[in-house]
C-alpha cells in the first residue's frame, strides 16, 4: 500500500504569508495526487487534482506542484478564510489513501 | 445543481449490518466513478471504497475488505455501501463523493479527485 506523509502537521501563519505543505508518497504515483481543504462541520473541498490542476472555482492563490513521490501545496497570500485542515490523497492505485492532514491556523 | 444525499446511517450493534445509500442528481451519474470516504470522530479522512462508472473496477480499503460491498444503480442514480460484520472502529461519518473527471476525459478506470461530496451520514457501532 502507498503511504502519504504530510508535513508539517500543524502550521500557524499570518494573513498575507505564503505557506507550503509537503506530501511525500512511499512510492511513485506519477501525478495522481489531489489536495483538499476541510473546515469544521463541512465536507472536504477539492482544491487541486492531477498534482497541479486547479479545480474550478478555487482561488488562484492555491497551487500544486510535484510528481513521482514529492508534492507541494502552496497558498500564496494567505487569507483569513484559508484556515482548516488540508489533506493530500493519492489516486494512483488501490487502496487509495489520504495523508494525515495539515492543520492551518491563522495568527 | 449537483447534489449527493447520503442516508441509511444509524446506531447498530457490533457484528450487525447496515446499508448506506447515496442519491445523486444534477449530473449524468453513469459517466462518473464514485467514492465512499469516512471520518471517525476527531480523526482524519479515510478512503473506504471506489467504484468505476460501469462497476468494472472496484477497490476497498484494507480495513473493510471482505466486509463492505460497494455497488451502484445507474438507472436509479444511486450509490450503495453494504456494511457487514460491523466493528466499533467503523464508527464514523460516511461521505459519498463524485469523481471529478468523467469516463471520457479520465481514461479507462483512472481517478483524479473527488469534486462533489454529500453532507455525510453517521454510523455508530456500539452495544
Amino acid at each position: 500500500d502507498i503511504q502519504l506523509t504530510q508535513s508539517p502537521s500543524f502550521l500557524s501563519a499570518s494573513v498575507g504569508d505564503t505557506v507550503t505543505i509537503t506530501c511525500r508518497a512511499s512510492q511513485g504515483i506519477s501525478s495522481y495526487l489531489a489536495w483538499y481543504q476541510e473546515k469544521p462541520g463541512k465536507a472536504p473541498k477539492l482544491l487541486i487534482y492531477a498534482a497541479s490542476t486547479l479545480q474550478s472555482g478555487v482561488p488562484s492563490r492555491f497551487s500544486g506542484s510535484g510528481s513521482g513521490t514529492e508534492f507541494i501545496l502552496t497558498i500564496s497570500s494567505l487569507q483569513p478564510e484559508d484556515f482548516g485542515t488540508y489533506y493530500c490523497q493519492q489516486l494512483n492505485s488501490y487502496p487509495l489513501t489520504f495523508g494525515g492532514g495539515t492543520k492551518v491556523e491563522i495568527k | 445543481e449537483v447534489q449527493l444525499v447520503e442516508s441509511g446511517g444509524g446506531l447498530v450493534q457490533p457484528g450487525r449490518s447496515l446499508r448506506l445509500s447515496c442519491a445523486v442528481s444534477g449530473f449524468t451519474f453513469g459517466d462518473y466513478g464514485m467514492h465512499w470516504v469516512r471520518q471517525a470522530p476527531g480523526k482524519g479522512l479515510e478512503w473506504v471504497s471506489t467504484i468505476s462508472w460501469n462497476s468494472g473496477s472496484i477497490g476497498y480499503a484494507d480495513s473493510v475488505q471482505g466486509r463492505f460491498t460497494i455497488s451502484r444503480d445507474n438507472v436509479k442514480n444511486s450509490l450503495y455501501l453494504q456494511m457487514d460484520s460491523l466493528r466499533a472502529e467503523d464508527t464514523a461519518l460516511y461521505y459519498c463523493a463524485k469523481e471529478t473527471l468523467d469516463r471520457y476525459t479520465s481514461g479507462w478506470y483512472a481517478y483524479y479527485g473527488m469534486d462533489v461530496w454529500g453532507q455525510g451520514t453517521t454510523v455508530t457501532v456500539s452495544s
